[in-house]
């Protein structure tokens, strides 16, 4: 089983409704929890992180943190072309950098 | 403009010819990582360095060393280079090493390394 298991797609959604991008992760003890967003060719960039349960808003973007079920997820409300990209989860545990896991990622295609 | 600088961006190299690649930030940042991602196998840590003159081993750091005498810089050398290390490198840092927020990662734009 993997440490950080994210479904690879691809993902696609029409432009307008929501986009569901789901993480799973097998360590209890993992503490803090990241959503990075990577256009092909370029490198990852932080666009959410969570680490309390429930949900955690940013615009369009909404975080949610299960931990007794051991999974976080990342809803794009409004999807725009320019969200397609690959969407990777990462988890850290015992709250350090140097134990951060990262899922292989979900691309995400919005279509028109 | 806060940012973490790779040099080379691309790289085509030989079995065995030692190479280096660079990382810079200017952010301060104590933490700094270096990852390779490979299609299928995600982002993998190589090496990490909490502060200066203090490394250690992340994933996968066979075939690699890194060292951080100055905090800005953290260079990945690849002392022997073979194709198993053809990937793409991103070097990232990061202001806290611990706490909720330590995955919170800046990535430069990586070095596409091919070892023929």
């Amino acid at each position: 089983q993997k440490e950080v298991e994210q479904n690879s797609g691809p993902l696609s959604v029409p432009e307008g409704a929501i986009a569901s991008l789901n993480c799973t992760y097998s360590d209890r003890g993992s503490q803090s929890f990241f959503w990075y967003r990577q256009y092909s060719g370029k490198s990852p960039e932080l666009i959410m992180f969570i680490y309390s349960n429930g949900d955690k808003e940013d615009g369009r973007f909404t975080a949610q943190l299960n931990k007794a079920s051991q999974y976080v997820s990342l809803l794009i409300r409004d999807s725009q072309p320019s969200d397609s990209a690959t969407y990777l989860c990462a988890v850290s545990k015992a709250g350090t950098a140097s134990k951060l896991t990262f899922g292989t990622g979900t691309r995400l295609q919005v279509t028109l | 403009e806060a940012q973490v600088t790779q040099n080379p961006r691309y790289l085509i190299t030989v079995t065995g010819k030692k190479l280096t690649v660079t990382c810079s930030q200017n952010m301060n940042h104590e933490y700094m990582s270096w990852y390779r991602q490979d299609p299928g196998l995600g982002l993998r840590q190589i090496y990490y360095s909490m502060n200066v003159e203090v490394t250690d081993k992340g994933d996968v750091p066979e075939g690699y060393k890194v060292s951080r005498k100055e905090k800005r810089n953290f260079p990945l050398i690849l002392e022997s280079p073979s194709p198993n290390q053809t990937s793409l490198y991103f070097c990232a840092s990061s202001v806290k090493f611990r706490g909720t927020r330590a995955g919170e990662l800046f990535f430069g734009e990586g070095s596409r390394l091919t070892v023929l």
